[in-house]
């Protein structure tokens, strides 16, 4: 069964302290990978898309990278408000379904 | 206005309440999706629409009737509901189903049952 699996499932990092994010899948033929962020009551909001393997995408301080079988979200001296859910959906050959991960819950403390 | 609109925003209801949620994407997307988020859980897929044809049905309970009545528009009918039904409901819009293409996503409706 495909699967998409975050971790760690919790993060608490200091103001500045960079660190990365991990979304693996166990997926054939993927189609294509999307990072999202998602803030306490609201839905969540696209980030990346990544389509193949070597792929780098950036924004401020985040940068996602993909292998054939993880993508990584780097963050970059975060900041407190970097502070959210960030969510990772995969979707594969053959079908338009998207499967998310449960979310890695990051914290920034000042 | 921009992106996709999700009206009510908290709602609450007796098992035996009829209620509809609504959505409205202003991106001009093809594809419509109903999606429900539990906590600890990844987001469940329960309706697909493209170009107002229902696509998908996840196995979704007939308590839950969606209704595309144009492209811009989704309704989510609700009625007979159980406290397990409780959860944050999402609406999210895309391009369009041939492509891979990321969902935008409205800001949900918290749905709580009594």
């Amino acid at each position: 069964e495909d699967q998409v699996t975050q971790s760690p499932e919790a993060l608490r990092l200091q103001e500045g302290e960079s660190s990365s994010l991990n979304c693996s899948y166990t997926v054939s033929g993927l189609r294509g990978l999307f990072w999202y962020r998602q803030d306490p009551g609201k839905g969540p909001e696209f980030l990346f898309t990544l389509y193949s393997a070597g792929e780098e995408k950036e924004k401020e301080r985040l940068k996602a990278t993909l292998t054939k079988k993880e993508s990584f979200l780097h963050i970059t001296a975060p900041k407190p408000e970097d502070s959210a859910t960030y969510l990772c959906a995969v979707q594969y050959s053959g079908t338009y379904k998207y499967i998310f991960g449960t979310g890695t819950r990051l914290k920034v403390l000042a | 206005e921009t992106g996709v609109t999700q009206t009510p925003r908290h709602l609450v209801m007796g098992m035996t309440n009829k209620k509809s949620l609504k959505c409205e994407q202003h991106l001009g997307h093809n594809a419509m999706y109903w999606y429900k988020q539990s906590a600890k859980k990844p987001l469940e897929l329960m309706f697909v629409y493209s170009l107002e044809e229902r696509v998908e049905n996840n196995s979704v309970p007939s308590r839950f009737s969606p209704e595309c009545p144009n492209s811009s528009h989704l309704f989510l009918h609700l009625h007979t509901l159980q406290p397990e039904d409780s959860a944050l409901y999402l609406c999210a819009s895309s391009q369009d189903l041939t492509l891979s293409q990321p969902q935008h996503f409205g800001d949900g409706t918290r749905l709580s049952i009594l």
